[in-house]
C-alpha cells in the first residue's frame, strides 16, 4: 500500500475563495482523521469519521470547514470562504479499529501545506 | 481524555541513549501509551505503543513504570535523523481518537 495520500501537497489560494483538500485512506482502515497543525496551536484535532461516518466533528473550527467521506476510500476537506487565519499544514490519517492488542497506530499523509493570502 | 507532560525540549549526543519522559498520572487502567514523532514538516509516525509490560521493536523501548503514571521513551542510540518532536499519548479507548499534545523536541547534535 502506498499509505495515506493526500492533494494537493500545497495550495496558496486567495482569501474569499473556496478550496478542498483530498485524502485517500489505506485500503482497509476504518477510521480517518483530519487534522490542522500551526505554530501557535499545534496539532489539532477536526474531524474523524468511523466507517465513513463523521463521529466527532467538536475541532471544526467554524461553519466555513466542512468534510465529507462519500465511501471508504476517499475523503475531503473543503473551507469556504478561506481566510488568511486557516494558513496551516493538514494532515490527514487513517487507522483501524481500536481493540486490546491489535496494531491500531494511525499512519499520517504527508500533509497539505495551505497558504491563504 | 487523560492527559500527558513532556518537558519541552532535550539534547541528545549522537550514539548516546535518548531517554524522553512522559507523565501521565490520570491514566485509566485500559488505557494505552502511544509514542508518535515527527520529523521536520512530515506527517507524525507512529513509533511503538503499551499498556502495562515494557514494550520494544526495531525503532525503540518503551518503559512504563508499574503504577502506569509515567513511561520513558528509549532510543538506544540516537542518530542526527531522529532529530524530531516526540509526542507522548494516552489514547481513549472509545472513541480512538489521537490527541497531540506539545511534545518534547529532541535535539541530537554530532
Amino acid at each position: 500500500d502506498a499509505g495515506v495520500i493526500q492533494s494537493p501537497r500545497h495550495e496558496v489560494t486567495e482569501m474569499g475563495q473556496e478550496v478542498t483538500l483530498r485524502c485517500k485512506p489505506i485500503s482497509g482502515h476504518d477510521y480517518l482523521f483530519w487534522y490542522r497543525q500551526t505554530m501557535m496551536r499545534g496539532l489539532e484535532l477536526l474531524i474523524y469519521f468511523n466507517n465513513n461516518v463523521p463521529i466527532d466533528d467538536s475541532g471544526m473550527p467554524e461553519d466555513r470547514f466542512s468534510a465529507k467521506m462519500p465511501n471508504a476510500s476517499f475523503s475531503t476537506l473543503k473551507i469556504q470562504p478561506s481566510e488568511p487565519r486557516d494558513s496551516a499544514v493538514y494532515f490527514c490519517a487513517s487507522s483501524l479499529f481500536y481493540s486490546e492488542g491489535a496494531d491500531t497506530e494511525a499512519f499520517f499523509g504527508q500533509g497539505t501545506r495551505l497558504t491563504v493570502v | 481524555d487523560a492527559k500527558t507532560t513532556q518537558p519541552p525540549s532535550m539534547d541528545c549526543a549522537e550514539g548516546r541513549a535518548a531517554n524522553l519522559p512522559c507523565n501521565h498520572s490520570t491514566i485509566s487502567g485500559n488505557e494505552y501509551v502511544y509514542w508518535y514523532r515527527q520529523i521536520h514538516s512530515q506527517g507524525p509516525q507512529y513509533i511503538i505503543h503499551g499498556l502495562k509490560n515494557n514494550e520494544t521493536n526495531e525503532m525503540a523501548s518503551l518503559i512504563i513504570t508499574e503504577d502506569r503514571k509515567s513511561s520513558t521513551l528509549i532510543l538506544p542510540h540516537a542518530t542526527l535523523r531522529d532529530t524530531a518532536v516526540y509526542y507522548c499519548i494516552v489514547r481513549v479507548a472509545r472513541p480512538d481518537k489521537l490527541i497531540f499534545g506539545t511534545g518534547t523536541r529532541l535535539q541530537v547534535f554530532p
